[in-house]
Order: structure tokens, then C-alpha cells, then sequence
């Protein structure tokens, strides 16, 4: 079982949708999650950070339930230019004080105007 | 505030040739990673930095990859012989002060594009 999961892409939907990617991780000692999006040949940028609450920033909702080992991200009246791919990043100790960040493989997002 | 720095943005060489790339983190992130990004895929670490001492280089193939952060600030990553599967981007990115909590995120350079032919 890979580390990170994530729903295999592409996703393509109209402008204005609501669409959910979904991920699961194997490592139940892990301690924090994002997502991070990547736009097309630039490098990945944080998104939002996972809270086990969930938490809202503007249109993006991301949840977390740590017993599932589950994590979301929900995107309300899709834009154009949030056409990219979103990585699903876990983090772990990884001993000498530092924490290892494990990427999931992404989902494209294609939103169609 | 100046982010990550990488040099050069784009290499081809042919299999068996050797290629080096270089980063420079933020100022005063203590921790500095190498990641190989293979199109279509995630960023998987390489290896990881926390000033010039290297905490995780688990996955990273010894027999042709070696990577030094010397003074605790610039790295530079190697590949020597290069094989085709090199092929992909070579992302550094930073994080803050040790110790690195489980809530800094880090911050990635632009990546050098590598192609071998």
C-alpha cells in the first residue's frame, strides 16, 4: 500500500461546480496535512493546511478525520484558474528533530469553461 | 523576500554523462531538501538536510547520487553516470528553523528540468 493515496485523475468539470478530491495515508503516526497545488511545469505551493475541526478559505474546504486516516478537499463554484494539480502532503517524524513531508501522486484539475 | 534558488532551470545530457545541479535556500531555513518529481507523479524526498548535517537520505540511489550542503546554506545535488529514468525535475525546497515542526510547510525552488537522451 503506497503511503499517500490520492483519487486518480483527470477531473474535468464545468465552471461553477463543486468537486471533491479525496486522499488516504498509511502512516497513523502521522502529525500534519496539506494540500498543495501545482500549476503546469511550475513547482507546488502550499494550498491550506488539514485541521481535524476542518477548516474553510474562501471557496476550499479541507477536512481531516485521523481515524479513517482520510483526507478532503472541497472546491465550491470552480474557476478556471483553479485548474491544476493538487497534491495531498502528509508529514511524520522522522527523527533528529525533523519531520518528513510524503506527497501523494496528485489529481489534475481541469475546470472547462 | 527572496525564495528559492535554483540553477541551472534546464540540462539535457546523454546516459552515462554527469550533471550537477545547485540550490540556495531562503535566508535562514535551516533544513533543505532534494526531491525527484517524474512527470505524472509526486514529489518523492531524496534527500534531507538540517544544517550541513543530512537526516534522511533513504531513498536516494548512492551508487550514482550524492548530494553536500556545505556550511549549512547552498547544496548542490549530483548525478553520475545519468540513466534515462533520471529524467524528471529536481525540485530543492527549505523550511524554517530546527526544529522543523510538524506545522511549517516548506517552500520549493522553481526546479531543474533534467532530460536524458
Amino acid at each position: 500500500r503506497k503511503e499517500v493515496e490520492q483519487d486518480p485523475g483527470p477531473f474535468n468539470v464545468p465552471e461553477g461546480a463543486t468537486v471533491a478530491f479525496n486522499c488516504t495515508y498509511s502512516n497513523s503516526a502521522s502529525q500534519s496535512f496539506f494540500w498543495y497545488r501545482q500549476d503546469c511545469r511550475k513547482e507546488p505551493k502550499l494550498l491550506m493546511s488539514v485541521y481535524s475541526s476542518g477548516n474553510e478559505d474562501g471557496r476550499f474546504t479541507a477536512q481531516l478525520n485521523r481515524a479513517s486516516q482520510y483526507i478532503s478537499l472541497l472546491i465550491r463554484d470552480s474557476k478556471l484558474s483553479d485548474s491544476a494539480t493538487y497534491l495531498c502532503v502528509v508529514t511524520a517524524y522522522s527523527g533528529a528533530g525533523s519531520y518528513q513531508l510524503t506527497f501523494g501522486k496528485g489529481t489534475k484539475l481541469s475546470v472547462i469553461p | 523576500e527572496a525564495g528559492v534558488a535554483q540553477s541551472p532551470r534546464y540540462k539535457i545530457i546523454e546516459k552515462r554523462q554527469s550533471v550537477a545541479f545547485w540550490c540556495n535556500p531562503i535566508s535562514g531555513h535551516a533544513t533543505l531538501y532534494w526531491y525527484q518529481q517524474i512527470l505524472g507523479q509526486g514529489p518523492k524526498l531524496l534527500i534531507q538536510f538540517q544544517n550541513n548535517g543530512v537526516v534522511d537520505d533513504s531513498q536516494l540511489p548512492k551508487d550514482r547520487f550524492s548530494a553536500e550542503r556545505l556550511k549549512g546554506v547552498d547544496s548542490t545535488l549530483k548525478i553520475q553516470p545519468a540513466k534515462l529514468e533520471d529524467s524528471a525535475v529536481y525540485l530543492c525546497a527549505s523550511s524554517p528553523q530546527t526544529p522543523t515542526t510538524a506545522g511549517n510547510t516548506i517552500y520549493f525552488g522553481e526546479g531543474s528540468w533534467l532530460t536524458v537522451v
